[in-house]
């Protein structure tokens, strides 16, 4: 079935560095592509989406592209903050409008 | 707009027990569902609801039931606790087809079950 697969593991990393959180997926038609964010005890929100190939999301300083030919919608910031320690997740809308998400990566942000 | 709000936030239950888990949204959306958070496995849908009075199974729905009598509220029924049922639980809330792409969560419910 239609899923996305994220990197293992927690990212830790110093204030300012540069962030790159992996996201591949597989489905069988044209799905539209999400990365959302947990902050620590809060739901989680719409961070940034892709809705067809090439389409480049981008909101807060994070940017993800819509690659088709390598089925990925890998996230990146170039100057991370404290601020944006959280959980990040990688989500796939799929047909009958369902979402399958990441297993979620958990970002640390060192100052 | 609070948004989508949930009730309560934390409980713990013994095996057995049974309880509903609160939902409300007061954004107006005809879509609402339930997920269940657990370590290093992302969300997966429990039930979810299209419209007052429609409800469907997601990918977990045993254990589950739900019911939806009015656009605002979409409450999640226990009926027998089990162990395996500790986990954080989100609602969530969307548009019908013009608010595809984005869906509100609400805060969870820290859900212990001994």
């Amino acid at each position: 079935g239609d899923s996305v697969t994220q990197m293992e593991g927690p990212v830790t990393l110093s204030e300012e560095a540069f962030l790159t959180i992996n996201c591949t997926y597989t489905a069988t038609g044209y799905p539209s592509l999400f990365w959302y964010v947990q902050y620590p005890g809060e739901g989680l929100q719409l961070l940034l989406k892709a809705t067809k190939a090439d389409d480049k999301g981008s909101n807060k300083g994070f940017e993800a592209t819509y690659r088709k030919e390598t089925t990925s919608f890998h996230l990146e910031k170039g100057s991370v903050q404290v601020s944006d320690s959280a959980v990040y997740f990688c989500v796939l809308l799929y047909g009958n409008n369902r979402l399958a998400f990441g297993k979620g990566n958990q970002v640390v942000v060192i100052p | 707009n609070a948004g989508v709000t949930q009730t309560p936030k934390f409980q713990v239950l013994k095996t057995g027990q049974s309880m509903t888990l609160q939902c409300a949204q007061d954004m107006n959306h005809e879509y609402m569902s339930w997920y269940r958070q657990d370590p290093g496995m992302g969300l997966r849908l429990i039930h979810y609801s299209v419209g007052a009075g429609i409800t469907d199974q997601g990918e977990v729905p045993n254990g589950y039931n739900v019911s939806r009598s009015t656009t605002e509220d979409f409450p999640l029924r226990l009926l027998s606790a089990a162990p395996s049922q500790t986990s954080v639980y989100f609602c969530a809330s969307r548009n019908g087809a013009s608010g595809l792409y984005e869906q509100y969560f609400g805060p969870g419910t820290r859900l212990t079950v001994t």
